[in-house]
């Protein structure tokens, strides 16, 4: 089942400058999409979300980008810090036909900030 | 801040055991879930509870596994007889409905020898 797909499994990038983590989604039913970040040995973390009526929400130094034509979207951090390093989660919900909550997982991406 | 919390936050079974997982989730919270990650796979959606009782499951879900919510605070999964492939941290997560952000707990890891 990869109806949430995260194809880079790693990315690295310098103190300060911006991470971009992508996610890739194919279930068109899909309305409700929010960014986890999970340390080692914690659960996840909600981040970020975002409705399918919008296309950008900013919270902050992390912005979510939505093309639902691309079925894509993307998590800014700008700028990003140490404290940064992570797995980031893409999760996606479908509440047109269910309100129970349940949320599909990417794979996730290791997110590395080099000071 | 509120949290959702988790016990134990380790436990080792030998195939064929019983195991319970407790959960106490964020108190003005409605909704109850339970998903796991097998190392180095994706977070699984197992289970999801309102009004005491199961508004939905994944097919993961099978007759092995139960879920219960005691009393006004606590919420459990069981596992019947655990197999081999049942290792995997198990997360719990609450939500104030059936829309929005969940909030998880720190997992339970269990592990099935």
């Amino acid at each position: 089942d990869q109806q949430v797909k995260q194809n880079s499994p790693s990315l690295s990038v310098q103190e300060g400058r911006i991470s971009i983590l992508n996610c890739d989604y194919t279930n068109s039913m899909f309305d409700y999409f929010l960014w986890y970040k999970k340390y080692p040995a914690e659960g996840p973390t909600f981040l970020i979300s975002i409705s399918s009526i919008k296309d950008k929400n900013e919270d902050g130094r992390f912005t979510v980008f939505l093309n639902k034509s691309a079925k894509h979207l993307s998590l800014h951090i700008v700028p990003s810090q140490p404290g940064d390093s992570a797995v980031y989660f893409c999760a996606a919900s479908d509440h047109g036909s269910s309100n129970t909550g349940k949320l599909i997982f990417g794979q996730g991406t290791t997110l590395q900030v080099k000071p | 801040e509120p949290e959702v919390t988790q016990t134990p936050s380790h436990q080792v079974t030998q195939m064929g055991q019983e195991v319970i997982l407790r959960c106490v989730p964020i108190s003005n919270h409605l909704y109850f879930y339970w998903y796991r990650q097998i190392l180095g796979q994706k977070v699984e959606f197992l289970v999801s509870f309102y009004n005491n009782e199961i508004s939905e499951k994944s097919e993961i879900f099978d007759d092995q596994f139960s879920v219960e919510r005691p009393d006004g605070s606590n919420f459990t999964l069981k596992i019947r007889s655990t197999k081999l492939e049942d290792s995997a941290m198990y997360f719990c997560a609450s939500s104030e409905r059936g829309t929005g952000e969940l909030f998880f707990g720190e997992g339970s890891r269990l592990t099935v020898l």
